[in-house]
């Protein structure tokens, strides 16, 4: 089946760890995209991606890192400098960032620090 | 922000009755696009509307686009208890540093009672 896959489900977090999210498609896709999801506040960008060993920062890039190797996959790294990282994080992809295309979302990885 | 912004908050209706949501954003855009997400789960993509469209239908959806205005609106006819969740637009700019980007907003939560 095609489709976008995030792993893991639930994470937890203790103080100063760094931890990664996983990402992967098989829909072909150029752009990728995190974003961080808080109730009441909607979807915030954290990074995009448009093309493999590139990236750019979102709105609320501080405290994370990402990386863009192939095609497949972007992971997103939660560093011990974000402060509040405790979240639902959405991955999503697109055929192309620059034409009219819909996302596909992943079913999200709930972060907690612990 | 470049956010786009859902009214209202928090919409609660009887089986059957339409549901109408709004969303203002603030730059010219490729696209609008809106999205339902259950709880604790991933966006799906509902409908893509281009800037150069008025309107869009797809099954018990309607979505109309007013760019003069920079506003959407998304009508759900004949509502099931089934269409709970929450709903968000999301702005696809199309110039400049944010082309790529897509922009959600803070969501609609929509609740169908039986």
């Amino acid at each position: 089946d095609g489709g976008i896959t995030q792993s893991p489900k639930y994470l937890f977090r203790k103080e100063g760890q760094n931890v990664t999210l996983s990402c992967e498609q098989n829909l072909n896709h150029d752009a990728m995209y995190w974003y961080r999801q808080d109730p009441g506040q909607g979807l915030r960008l954290i990074y995009y991606s448009q093309i493999v060993n590139d990236f750019q920062k979102g709105d609320i890039a501080e405290g994370y890192s990402v990386s863009r190797e192939k095609k497949e996959s972007f992971p997103l790294t939660v560093t011990s400098a974000q402060k509040n990282p405790t979240a639902f994080y959405l991955c999503a992809s697109r055929l192309d960032g620059r034409e009219n295309a819909e996302a596909f979302f992943g079913q999200g990885t709930r972060l907690t620090v612990v | 922000s470049q956010q786009g912004e859902e009214d209202p908050q928090a919409l609660s209706i009887q089986e059957g009755e339409n549901a109408t949501m709004n969303c203002s954003y603030k730059t010219s855009i490729n696209n609008l696009q809106w999205y339902r997400q259950n709880s604790g789960r991933g966006l799906v993509h509902l409908i893509l509307i281009r800037s150069n469209e008025r309107e869009k239908h797809s099954g018990r959806l309607r979505v109309t686009l007013d760019t003069s205005k920079k506003s959407s609106s998304l009508l759900i006819t004949a509502s099931r208890a089934a269409d709970t969740a929450s709903y968000f637009c999301a702005t696809d700019p199309d110039r400049g540093s944010t082309l790529g980007r897509l922009y959600f907003g803070r969501g609609t939560q929509l609740t169908v009672w039986p």
